[in-house]
């Protein structure tokens, strides 16, 4: 089956600072979407992207389907941004194992 | 809009017990998941259902029966648990917006199998 890769697994921030998580992925998909799972559990979609770039307040996406990455980026950053980012691909979601983030007051 | 609602949110079963994970949502979606999430893992899909009457197995199904008799309900039937089922189930449905193919997850529920 198709893999997915993030990068990186850890990252400590201080609060107003940018950063950017990627996600590999090992063939080509129909779909891609960015998690975020908040402290307690709960899993927000972010962003559908298979392709392009969006953008959502501070957060915005970009996937070039062609090399199979897709990048997440986050800018200003709050404290209330930290937990673990996914990204999942095709219709039956396969998820990467993450990005644990803690963006520090 | 209640969008998706599991029960029960924590669990503690004995092996070989039996247990129902109830899943429902309310936006009229046709396709459903469940997954289970273990530490420092990403989500790992067990089965999903692409509408009512329709179900498959997803990456890790031995264990877990699903059945989808109405288009809001998927529940999740563990047969005789183990104690590697100790996981959080998470149940998600999903459907075409303007915005694409998006995903709602339920709040999870923290299985414990001893």
């Amino acid at each position: 089956g198709i893999q997915v890769e993030q990068s990186p697994p850890d990252l400590i921030l201080q609060e107003g600072a940018n950063s950017t998580l990627r996600c590999n992925f090992s063939d080509s998909v129909n779909n891609l979407q960015w998690f975020h799972q908040n402290p307690w559990g709960q899993l927000i979609n972010l962003f559908y992207i298979p392709s392009g770039t969006k953008q959502n307040g501070r957060l915005s996406a970009t996937t070039v389907a062609t090399e199979r990455y897709s990048l997440l980026y986050i800018s200003s950053s709050q404290t209330t941004d930290s937990g673990v980012y996914f990204c999942a691909v095709e219709a039956r979601l396969t998820f990467g194992e993450g990005t644990q983030l803690t963006v520090n007051p | 809009n209640a969008g998706v609602t599991q029960t029960p949110k924590f669990q503690v079963l004995k092996t070989g017990q039996s247990m129902t994970l109830q899943c429902a949502q309310d936006m009229n979606h046709e396709y459903m998941s469940w997954y289970r999430q273990d530490p420092g893992m990403g989500l790992r899909l067990i089965h999903y259902s692409v509408g009512a009457g329709i179900t498959d197995q997803g990456e890790v199904p031995n264990g877990y029966n699903v059945s989808r008799s109405t288009t809001e309900d998927f529940p999740l039937r563990l047969l005789s648990a183990a104690p590697s089922q100790t996981s959080v189930y998470f149940c998600a449905s999903s459907g075409k917006t303007a915005s694409g193919n998006t995903i709602y997850f339920g709040e999870g529920s923290w299985l414990t199998v001893v």
